[in-house]
């Protein structure tokens, strides 16, 4: 069974640029979420997706935002990127069921 | 809302020596308790999970955390580790949909010969 794949794995942006990150679940799972790692803030959840419905939210701005594809796809997309955005984005997919999240290795945004 | 403390950042330990990393936590609701283990340039996998039952949990690799409602706490133990076991340890707390995990700011296990 495939894993969580997330891509991009590595991209570079610059302040003010918009960024589109893409995450495939492992197959039959409908629950998607979002997290950034970064060394000073740990990580941070982002927000979840069910059936293409976000059912929950962290606390970051309205620059970042996500959905979720009928075939539990899911992206995330930050708008004009600032510095501080340099992180380790990592999505995982989970049943729902067993509380086992199952993360992709993630995308390495780095804003210059 | 939920939150964890992991105390320390980083835990320095020989090889075969015994080792405990340390997970507090707080919630005001019935909560689930992880541990994932995160290695260099990769991304989270679980470790070992309580959900109900038992309070003392095993992984396969030979880890083990109990569950102590009373301190609040979910110390994560391993007997004799590994150089392997060298990686970063998350600890993590769910309410009981599981819509959110909320993580520990991680330590990492360092392991030398």
């Amino acid at each position: 069974k495939a894993g969580v794949t997330q891509t991009p794995r590595y991209l570079i942006k610059t302040r003010g640029q918009q960024v589109t990150l893409s995450c495939s679940p492992i197959s039959g799972h409908r629950s998607v979420s979002w997290y950034q790692q970064t060394p000073g803030q740990g990580l941070q959840f982002l927000f979840e997706y069910f059936s293409e419905t976000q059912r929950n939210k962290g606390n970051f701005p309205g620059r970042f935002s996500g959905r979720q594809f009928s075939n539990s796809r899911s992206e995330m997309n930050v708008s004009t990127l600032e510095l501080g955005d340099s992180a380790l984005y990592l999505c995982a997919s989970t049943t729902g069921q067993t509380g086992e999240l199952f993360f992709g290795e993630g995308s390495r945004l780095t804003v210059l | 809302a939920q939150s964890v403390t992991q105390l320390d950042s980083q835990v320095p330990v020989f090889e075969e020596a015994p080792v405990e990393l340390r997970c507090n936590y707080s919630s005001s609701v019935s909560v689930y308790l992880f541990w994932y283990v995160q290695y260099p340039n990769q991304g989270l996998q679980l470790l070992l999970k309580y959900l109900s039952g038992s309070t003392l949990v095993e992984s396969i690799n030979g880890f083990e955390a109990e569950f102590n409602k009373s301190q609040t706490s979910f110390h994560l133990r391993k007997p004799s580790v590994h150089i392997s076991d060298t990686a970063e340890y998350f600890c993590a707390v769910s309410d009981r949909s599981f819509q959110k995990l909320v993580f520990g700011t991680g330590t990492r296990l360092l392991v030398s010969p």
